[in-house]
Protein backbone atom coordinates (compact mmCIF):
# COMPACT_ATOMS: atom_id res chain seq x y z
CA UNK A 1 0.00 0.00 0.00
CA UNK A 2 1.28 3.12 -0.22
CA UNK A 3 1.75 5.98 1.92
CA UNK A 4 2.18 9.83 1.64
CA UNK A 5 4.29 11.75 5.02
CA UNK A 6 3.81 15.09 5.20
CA UNK A 7 6.51 15.85 8.50
CA UNK A 8 5.54 19.50 9.00
CA UNK A 9 2.07 20.09 10.70
CA UNK A 10 2.49 23.93 10.71
CA UNK A 11 4.86 26.38 9.28
CA UNK A 12 5.05 30.51 8.84
CA UNK A 13 7.17 32.55 6.80
CA UNK A 14 7.26 36.58 6.05
CA UNK A 15 5.93 37.68 2.97
CA UNK A 16 8.15 37.21 -0.36
CA UNK A 17 11.00 34.92 1.38
CA UNK A 18 11.13 31.47 0.41
CA UNK A 19 9.51 28.42 1.24
CA UNK A 20 10.14 24.71 1.40
CA UNK A 21 7.41 21.83 2.25
CA UNK A 22 8.38 18.65 2.67
CA UNK A 23 7.01 15.16 1.86
CA UNK A 24 7.80 11.45 2.04
CA UNK A 25 6.42 9.05 0.26
CA UNK A 26 6.19 5.07 -0.30
CA UNK A 27 5.44 2.87 -3.02
CA UNK A 28 6.64 -0.67 -4.74
CA UNK A 29 5.06 1.15 -7.68
CA UNK A 30 7.75 2.23 -10.78
CA UNK A 31 5.46 4.78 -12.54
CA UNK A 32 3.01 7.21 -10.80
CA UNK A 33 2.33 10.71 -10.29
CA UNK A 34 3.36 12.75 -7.87
CA UNK A 35 0.95 16.06 -6.77
CA UNK A 36 0.72 19.35 -4.89
CA UNK A 37 -2.58 20.12 -3.86
CA UNK A 38 -3.66 23.93 -2.14
CA UNK A 39 -6.63 24.20 -0.25
CA UNK A 40 -7.42 27.57 1.36
CA UNK A 41 -10.25 28.78 3.60
CA UNK A 42 -12.85 28.01 0.81
CA UNK A 43 -12.01 24.30 0.94
CA UNK A 44 -11.97 24.12 -3.48
CA UNK A 45 -8.99 21.92 -3.67
CA UNK A 46 -6.48 23.57 -5.86
CA UNK A 47 -3.67 21.63 -8.35
CA UNK A 48 -0.30 23.35 -7.69
CA UNK A 49 1.90 21.25 -9.30
CA UNK A 50 2.09 17.85 -10.61
CA UNK A 51 5.39 15.65 -11.46
CA UNK A 52 4.98 12.31 -13.82
CA UNK A 53 7.67 9.72 -12.14
CA UNK A 54 9.53 8.83 -15.05
CA UNK A 55 10.15 12.50 -16.32
CA UNK A 56 13.42 13.41 -14.01
CA UNK A 57 13.03 16.94 -14.81
CA UNK A 58 11.40 18.63 -11.80
CA UNK A 59 8.22 20.52 -12.72
CA UNK A 60 7.59 24.02 -11.74
CA UNK A 61 4.58 26.58 -12.10
CA UNK A 62 5.65 29.77 -12.05
CA UNK A 63 7.01 30.61 -8.02
CA UNK A 64 6.07 26.80 -7.74
CA UNK A 65 8.65 24.24 -8.13
CA UNK A 66 9.21 20.82 -6.56
CA UNK A 67 12.81 19.09 -5.68
CA UNK A 68 11.54 15.43 -6.65
CA UNK A 69 14.16 12.96 -5.62
CA UNK A 70 12.78 9.29 -6.66
CA UNK A 71 15.41 6.97 -5.02
CA UNK A 72 14.70 8.95 -1.45
CA UNK A 73 11.09 8.81 -1.88
CA UNK A 74 10.94 12.37 -1.64
CA UNK A 75 8.64 15.29 -3.17
CA UNK A 76 9.02 18.82 -1.84
CA UNK A 77 7.62 21.88 -2.37
CA UNK A 78 8.78 25.39 -2.70
CA UNK A 79 7.43 28.72 -2.93
CA UNK A 80 9.65 31.36 -3.47
CA UNK A 81 8.86 35.01 -3.31
CA UNK A 82 5.88 33.90 -0.67
CA UNK A 83 2.15 35.99 -1.38
CA UNK A 84 -0.48 36.37 1.12
CA UNK A 85 -2.72 34.38 -1.14
CA UNK A 86 -0.19 31.40 -0.56
CA UNK A 87 -1.66 31.03 2.94
CA UNK A 88 -3.56 27.68 2.82
CA UNK A 89 -3.52 23.98 3.99
CA UNK A 90 -1.16 22.28 0.86
CA UNK A 91 -1.35 18.46 0.44
CA UNK A 92 1.25 16.05 -1.05
CA UNK A 93 -0.72 13.45 -2.81
CA UNK A 94 0.32 10.29 -4.83
CA UNK A 95 -1.43 8.35 -7.75
CA UNK A 96 -0.58 5.03 -9.33
CA UNK A 97 -0.05 6.07 -13.22
CA UNK A 98 -3.47 4.85 -14.20
CA UNK A 99 -5.86 8.08 -14.32
CA UNK A 100 -8.43 6.00 -12.41
CA UNK A 101 -6.92 5.13 -9.81
CA UNK A 102 -7.21 6.42 -6.33
CA UNK A 103 -5.25 9.94 -4.89
CA UNK A 104 -3.54 9.18 -1.83
CA UNK A 105 -3.08 12.41 0.26
CA UNK A 106 -0.58 13.17 3.38
CA UNK A 107 -2.27 14.76 6.78
CA UNK A 108 -0.96 18.48 4.83
CA UNK A 109 0.53 21.03 6.32
CA UNK A 110 -1.29 24.07 7.25
CA UNK A 111 1.30 27.25 5.68
CA UNK A 112 0.95 30.70 6.87
CA UNK A 113 2.48 33.82 4.89
CA UNK A 114 2.73 36.61 7.57
CA UNK A 115 2.66 40.44 6.51
CA UNK B 1 -13.71 24.12 -19.20
CA UNK B 2 -14.04 20.89 -17.43
CA UNK B 3 -15.08 21.56 -14.16
CA UNK B 4 -17.40 19.26 -11.48
CA UNK B 5 -20.20 21.03 -9.71
CA UNK B 6 -21.41 19.57 -6.44
CA UNK B 7 -24.79 20.28 -4.54
CA UNK B 8 -25.47 21.52 -2.03
CA UNK B 9 -22.55 23.10 -0.77
CA UNK B 10 -23.75 22.92 2.59
CA UNK B 11 -26.63 21.11 4.48
CA UNK B 12 -27.76 20.85 7.47
CA UNK B 13 -30.51 17.54 8.87
CA UNK B 14 -31.82 16.03 11.20
CA UNK B 15 -30.16 13.07 12.69
CA UNK B 16 -32.11 10.05 11.41
CA UNK B 17 -32.67 11.92 8.02
CA UNK B 18 -31.39 10.65 4.55
CA UNK B 19 -28.83 13.59 3.04
CA UNK B 20 -28.26 13.28 -1.04
CA UNK B 21 -25.07 14.45 -2.67
CA UNK B 22 -24.40 14.84 -6.21
CA UNK B 23 -21.66 15.70 -8.16
CA UNK B 24 -21.59 16.29 -11.81
CA UNK B 25 -18.81 16.33 -14.37
CA UNK B 26 -18.90 19.71 -16.71
CA UNK B 27 -17.60 19.29 -20.15
CA UNK B 28 -15.72 16.13 -19.50
CA UNK B 29 -17.11 12.47 -18.84
CA UNK B 30 -15.79 10.85 -15.69
CA UNK B 31 -15.81 7.53 -15.85
CA UNK B 32 -14.51 7.20 -12.34
CA UNK B 33 -15.58 9.38 -9.38
CA UNK B 34 -13.88 9.09 -6.22
CA UNK B 35 -15.81 10.32 -2.79
CA UNK B 36 -13.65 11.94 -0.04
CA UNK B 37 -14.29 12.84 3.70
CA UNK B 38 -12.92 15.48 5.06
CA UNK B 39 -12.80 16.12 9.28
CA UNK B 40 -11.41 19.62 10.28
CA UNK B 41 -8.01 19.73 10.55
CA UNK B 42 -7.66 16.48 8.96
CA UNK B 43 -6.39 15.60 5.45
CA UNK B 44 -8.79 13.61 2.80
CA UNK B 45 -9.89 10.21 3.59
CA UNK B 46 -10.82 8.12 0.65
CA UNK B 47 -14.71 6.27 0.99
CA UNK B 48 -15.07 4.78 -2.13
CA UNK B 49 -14.65 4.56 -5.38
CA UNK B 50 -17.06 4.33 -8.18
CA UNK B 51 -16.69 3.39 -11.64
CA UNK B 52 -19.76 4.36 -14.13
CA UNK B 53 -22.63 1.57 -14.83
CA UNK B 54 -21.34 -0.41 -11.96
CA UNK B 55 -21.04 -0.82 -7.68
CA UNK B 56 -18.72 1.29 -5.83
CA UNK B 57 -15.72 -0.03 -4.32
CA UNK B 58 -15.83 0.90 -0.48
CA UNK B 59 -12.50 1.34 1.26
CA UNK B 60 -12.00 -0.39 4.44
CA UNK B 61 -14.09 0.70 7.84
CA UNK B 62 -16.57 2.56 5.27
CA UNK B 63 -20.17 1.38 5.70
CA UNK B 64 -21.38 0.38 2.30
CA UNK B 65 -24.96 0.80 3.23
CA UNK B 66 -25.11 3.96 4.81
CA UNK B 67 -23.20 5.90 2.67
CA UNK B 68 -25.10 4.70 -1.03
CA UNK B 69 -22.87 5.68 -4.29
CA UNK B 70 -24.72 5.91 -7.50
CA UNK B 71 -22.84 6.52 -10.70
CA UNK B 72 -25.52 6.17 -13.12
CA UNK B 73 -24.19 8.16 -15.62
CA UNK B 74 -20.57 9.63 -16.98
CA UNK B 75 -21.82 12.88 -15.91
CA UNK B 76 -23.57 12.31 -12.06
CA UNK B 77 -22.80 10.33 -9.39
CA UNK B 78 -24.54 10.80 -6.01
CA UNK B 79 -23.61 9.99 -2.48
CA UNK B 80 -26.34 9.32 0.00
CA UNK B 81 -25.86 9.36 3.70
CA UNK B 82 -28.42 7.23 5.38
CA UNK B 83 -29.45 7.99 8.82
CA UNK B 84 -27.19 10.62 9.31
CA UNK B 85 -26.09 11.03 12.89
CA UNK B 86 -23.48 13.58 14.37
CA UNK B 87 -20.78 11.17 13.65
CA UNK B 88 -21.67 11.73 9.67
CA UNK B 89 -21.10 15.80 10.07
CA UNK B 90 -18.25 16.65 7.76
CA UNK B 91 -16.91 18.09 4.27
CA UNK B 92 -17.73 15.45 2.03
CA UNK B 93 -15.95 16.18 -1.39
CA UNK B 94 -15.83 14.38 -4.62
CA UNK B 95 -13.03 13.62 -7.87
CA UNK B 96 -14.18 12.92 -10.88
CA UNK B 97 -11.47 11.33 -13.58
CA UNK B 98 -11.55 11.24 -17.34
CA UNK B 99 -11.19 7.78 -18.31
CA UNK B 100 -7.87 6.70 -19.07
CA UNK B 101 -6.49 10.36 -18.40
CA UNK B 102 -4.61 11.45 -15.69
CA UNK B 103 -6.58 14.89 -15.04
CA UNK B 104 -8.52 14.87 -12.02
CA UNK B 105 -11.41 17.72 -11.35
CA UNK B 106 -12.64 18.33 -7.73
CA UNK B 107 -15.26 19.10 -6.68
CA UNK B 108 -16.19 22.21 -4.34
CA UNK B 109 -17.38 20.25 -1.61
CA UNK B 110 -20.26 19.49 0.92
CA UNK B 111 -20.45 20.77 4.33
CA UNK B 112 -22.76 18.40 6.26
CA UNK B 113 -24.12 18.91 9.79
CA UNK B 114 -26.13 16.66 11.40
CA UNK B 115 -28.06 17.83 14.62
Amino acid sequence: AQTVTQSQPEMSVQEAETVTLSCTYDTSENNYYLFWYKQPPSRQMILVIRQEAYKQQNATENRFSVNFQKAAKSFSLKISDSQLGDTAMYFCAFMKLRGDDKIIFGKGTRLHILP
Amino acid sequence: GAVVSQHPSWVICKSGTSVKIECRSLDFQATTMFWYRQFPKQSLMLMATSNEGSKATYEQGVEKDKFLINHASLTLSTLTVTSAHPEDSSFYICLGVAGGEETQYFGPGTRLLVL
